[in-house]
């Protein structure tokens, strides 16, 4: 069945810092791909997404390009601030299961000043 | 526009209790999505209802249902209640059109202990 992988954390980084969160997935058919982000006793936010290959969503200075070829959506940010402190969570739809989202482990990111 | 609103944030039962939670959607969003979020499994996707019916299910057993009001409001109930259904439950709206992949809303969740 369908699936997605992302990197285990936590991740520790610096303020300023360079942040990559690895997101593979495996699929059967043309999924949505979306990052959402957990800040602590709250739900989920989404934070981007995209729906066809080649599709960059950005958001609040984040960027994940959806890449078929590699199966891959991995989410970035140029300059971390300690307000990004989160859970991230990568994720499918398939077209074929709407409104089931199929999420990763998630990702703690901990950003210090 | 309001959000997801779920009712209520704490629950505290026993084993063997039976539990409802409640789910209001943002205005105009006709799908509702139920999700378990554990430690130790992550988020699993519970359950999904699109005009009153349920559209999709997750695999867990007959003791989690739930149902869809004319108003798109939302519940879910566990009965037989056991220790390993503590958890953080979220419910997720969308507007949900057949053929779409619309990004779903999220409430902050009902965080459910069972003792």
């Amino acid at each position: 069945g369908d699936s997605v992988t992302q990197m285990e954390g936590p991740v520790t980084l610096s303020e300023e810092a360079f942040l990559t969160i690895n997101c593979t997935y495996t699929a059967t058919g043309y999924p949505s791909l979306f990052w959402y982000v957990q800040y602590p006793g709250e739900g989920l936010q989404l934070l981007l997404k995209a729906t066809k290959a080649d599709d960059k969503g950005s958001n609040k200075g984040f960027e994940a390009t959806y890449r078929k070829e590699t199966t891959s959506f991995h989410l970035e940010k140029g300059s971390v601030q300690v307000s990004d402190s989160a859970v991230y969570f990568c994720a499918l739809s398939d077209r074929g299961s709407q409104g089931n989202l199929i999420f990763g482990k998630g990702t703690k990111l901990s950003v210090k000043p | 526009k309001a959000g997801v609103t779920q009712t209520p944030r704490y629950l505290i039962k026993t084993r063997g209790q039976q539990v409802t939670l409640s789910c209001s959607p943002i205005s105009g969003h006709r799908s509702v999505s139920w999700y378990q979020q554990t430690p130790g499994q992550g988020l699993q996707f519970l359950f999904e209802y699109f005009s009153e019916t349920q559209r999709n299910k997750g695999n867990f057993p007959g003791r989690f249902s739930g149902r869809q009001f004319s108003n798109s409001r939302s519940e879910m109930n566990v009965s037989t209640l056991e220790l390993g259904d503590s958890a953080l439950y979220l419910c997720a709206s969308s507007q949900g059109g057949t053929g779409t992949n619309q990004p779903q809303h999220f409430g902050d969740g009902t965080r459910l202990s069972i003792l």
